[in-house]
């Protein structure tokens, strides 16, 4: 399967714990994504990746987050001390827009509960 | 301030009937406007993509039209199928270096059999 994979697919932690999310995104595409989604809502964007450089960061994301792609390949994204209000889909997408339109290529989700 | 709206109620038809989900959107300017389908627990999968200067856009039984006057999409679901159930999300696309998306909250269709 060639698609985007995100592990793990459920977490629940304790609040104050850290967590760290996976990305694998489909292998030729350049451009990576992360987007969080609170129930009834849509998702809500991030943090970009082109290649291994992050362009940009939401305000959404606080200093608790950060996110990685070392190589230009899967991201990490890690959340510190966790909260309550951090509960959510955590949603990974990628594309190659130069190419191939800004159509974008979901994962599965990791959905975080904190207790 | 921006915003974009969909239906928050459910949109419920029954199977053979035309679903049409509407999205509204004000203080953007999108270059793009894309529809995605997301089903429970999953993540959303992408449907179809209108640019600002096409009126309209068709694939299979779905339909697209973008009036960027109104700042309004319509979605079309032509033929109804109980497998059409599900919740459709609206994004904009601002065709800026992130090319990010903006999504609206969705709206959940549920086609009766």
């Amino acid at each position: 399967d060639t698609g985007v994979s995100q592990n793990p697919r459920h977490k629940i932690t304790k609040r104050g714990q850290n967590v760290t999310f996976r990305c694998d995104p489909i292998s030729e595409h350049n451009r990576l994504y992360w987007y969080r989604q609170t129930l009834g809502q849509g998702p809500e964007f991030l943090t970009y990746f082109q290649n291994e450089a992050q362009l940009e960061k939401s305000r959404l994301l606080s200093d608790r987050f950060s996110a990685e792609r070392p190589k230009g390949s899967f991201s990490t994204l890690e959340i510190q001390r966790t909260e309550q209000g951090d509960s959510a889909m955590y949603l990974c997408a990628s594309n190659l827009p130069e190419t191939q339109g800004n159509e974008q290529f979901f994962g599965p989700g990791t959905r975080l509960t904190v207790l | 301030s921006q915003k974009i709206e969909q239906n928050s109620e459910a949109l419920n038809i029954q199977e053979g009937k035309t679903a049409t989900l509407t999205c509204n959107y004000t203080n953007y300017s999108p270059a793009y406007l894309q529809w995605y389908r997301q089903d429970p627990g999953r993540g959303p999968v992408f449907l179809l993509l209108i640019r600002e200067n096409e009126k309209e856009k068709r694939k299979e039984r779905l339909k697209v039209t973008f009036d960027t006057t109104l700042k309004q999409s319509l979605f079309h679901i032509t033929a109804s199928q109980p497998a059409d159930s599900a919740t459709y999300l609206c994004a904009l696309d601002m065709d800026t270096g992130r090319r990010a998306l903006t999504f609206g909250s969705g709206t959940r269709l549920q086609v009766q059999p």
